[in-house]
């Protein structure tokens, strides 16, 4: 099946510092991927949609200047948190889709936890 | 905008039985609908996806249906067991990029 990988798998950091999250489709070529927030006992939202070569469509509500994504290529996709708050500690999860098809199942990472102290 | 509900927030069942999860959404008509599994500290791991001319879909134990007058989802899990004890998700499209939306999702405790 198609595996999705993220990395770190966690990350503790220090207010007002920068956090990368990456994405990687292992096994296929994914023409776009998603990336979600999910708090406890919350379901995902969803932040963005990247699609490779283009800029990223945010969702209502998400700085597009405080989570910078960059979709460079058709496997690797990464979120990068600027300026981390406490409030930014959150469950980040990404997702990948093999084609721009609308039937397609999303493949998801295993999740980033990322706490900012 | 669109809004969809996963009712119970938990289902304790014994192990054996059939559990049913119930997912209901609003002020859209999805093209499809989409069951995930998720466990703790974990992404969702894609289960069935339904589509809107589908009334239901089985695989192995699995089984969804698709109302779409009664803008309703049901996902049946049958001769339940332990193993299956994690949060369900439903997820739609919303037309938009294959963009979804989820439930809250529906913790499954099956007992032995």
């Amino acid at each position: 099946g198609a595996v999705v990988s993220q990395h770190p798998s966690w990350v503790i950091c220090k207010s007002g510092t920068s956090v990368k999250i990456e994405c990687r489709s292992l096994d296929f070529q994914a023409t776009t991927m998603f990336w979600y927030r999910q708090f406890p006992k919350q379901s995902l939202m969803l932040m963005a949609t990247s699609n490779e070569g283009s800029k990223a469509t945010y969702e209502q509500g998400v700085e597009k200047d405080k989570f910078l994504i960059n979709h460079a290529s058709l496997t690797l996709s990464t979120l990068t948190v600027t300026s981390a708050h406490p409030e930014d500690s959150s469950f980040y999860i990404c997702s990948a889709s093999p084609s721009m098809s609308s039937y397609n199942e999303q493949f998801f990472g295993p999740g980033t936890r990322l706490t900012v102290l | 905008s669109q809004k969809i509900e996963q009712n119970s927030e938990a289902l304790n069942i014994q192990e054996g039985k059939t559990a049913t999860l119930t997912c209901n959404y609003t002020n859209y008509s999805p093209a499809y609908l989409q069951w995930y599994r998720q466990d703790p500290g974990r992404g969702p791991v894609f289960l069935l996806l339904i589509r809107e001319n589908e009334k239901e879909k089985r695989k192995e134990r699995l089984k969804v249906t698709f109302d779409t007058t009664l803008k309703q989802s049901l996902f049946h899990i049958t001769a339940s067991q332990p193993a299956d004890s994690a949060t369900y998700l439903c997820a739609l499209e919303t037309g938009s990029q294959g963009n979804l939306i989820f439930g809250k999702g529906t913790k499954l405790s099956v007992k032995p």
